[in-house]
């Protein structure tokens, strides 16, 4: 069993294109996550949910939306996507301490 | 600024030999500190964390992390490495206590064992 689960796993598009990553996780946890992870290696959070709600919202171009359905399920929607969105984007889970991370999702635009 | 360093991008170590992977930290109060690992084109995997208590903490695959409250530093170590720990060590840590909803990691710490 998958405890965080991220598709796809690679997802290559056009500039432009609008595309979404889902994430599941079923640790019962109750904070969902969504980071990238940059070609330097370099990891930032980009949203955090706790309880589908939306606790935060980094610094982060409002082409990105971050959907969260209930709580074992966070979704990110990138709309007119850029080159520079090209990254790994990992999904995690908390509940307390530490986190629990998906396999990430290589996107690449071209 | 909250910020986690970690100053060497790679470190060599022959296998059977001891590892330290450095971490400082630069953030108030009393955080949270983790390492993880990353393996090629995989996700992040948790070694070990410290919240409390005694400063030495053990972790999975034999990994160990001293914390050093008047250094700000949680350096990782293992006593014999092996070529199959090679990977992509982060650490990070919580701005404050209880605030598990962000981590902050450091640029990471390329480890490389050879045979």
């Amino acid at each position: 069993d998958t405890a965080v689960s991220q598709t796809p796993k690679y997802l290559v598009t056009q500039m432009g294109n609008d595309k979404s990553i889902k994430c599941e996780q079923n640790l019962g946890h109750d904070t969902m996550y969504w980071y990238k992870q940059d070609s330097k290696k370099f990891l930032k959070i980009m949203f955090s949910y706790n309880n589908k709600e939306l606790i935060i919202n980094e610094t982060v171009p409002n082409r990105f939306s971050p959907k969260s359905p209930d709580k074992a399920h966070l979704n990110l929607h990138i709309n007119s996507l850029e080159l520079g969105d090209s990254a790994v984007y990992f999904c995690a889970s908390s509940r307390g301490t530490e986190a629990f991370f998906g396999q990430g999702t290589r996107l690449t635009v071209v | 600024a909250q910020s986690v360093a970690q100053p060497e991008d790679q470190v060599n170590v022959a296998e059977g030999n001891p590892l330290t992977v450095k971490c400082t930290y630069s953030v108030s109060g009393n955080p949270y500190l983790f390492w993880y690992v990353q393996y090629p084109n995989r996700g992040l995997q948790f070694l070990l964390k410290y919240i409390t208590g005694d400063n030495l903490v053990k972790g999975s695959y034999g990994f160990e992390a001293e914390f050093n409250k008047s250094q700000t530093s949680f350096h990782l170590k293992k006593p014999s490495a092996l070529v199959s720990d090679s990977a992509l060590y982060f650490c990070a840590v919580t701005p404050q206590r209880g605030a598990t909803n962000k981590l902050i990691f450091g640029t990471g710490t390329l480890l490389a064992v050879q045979p």
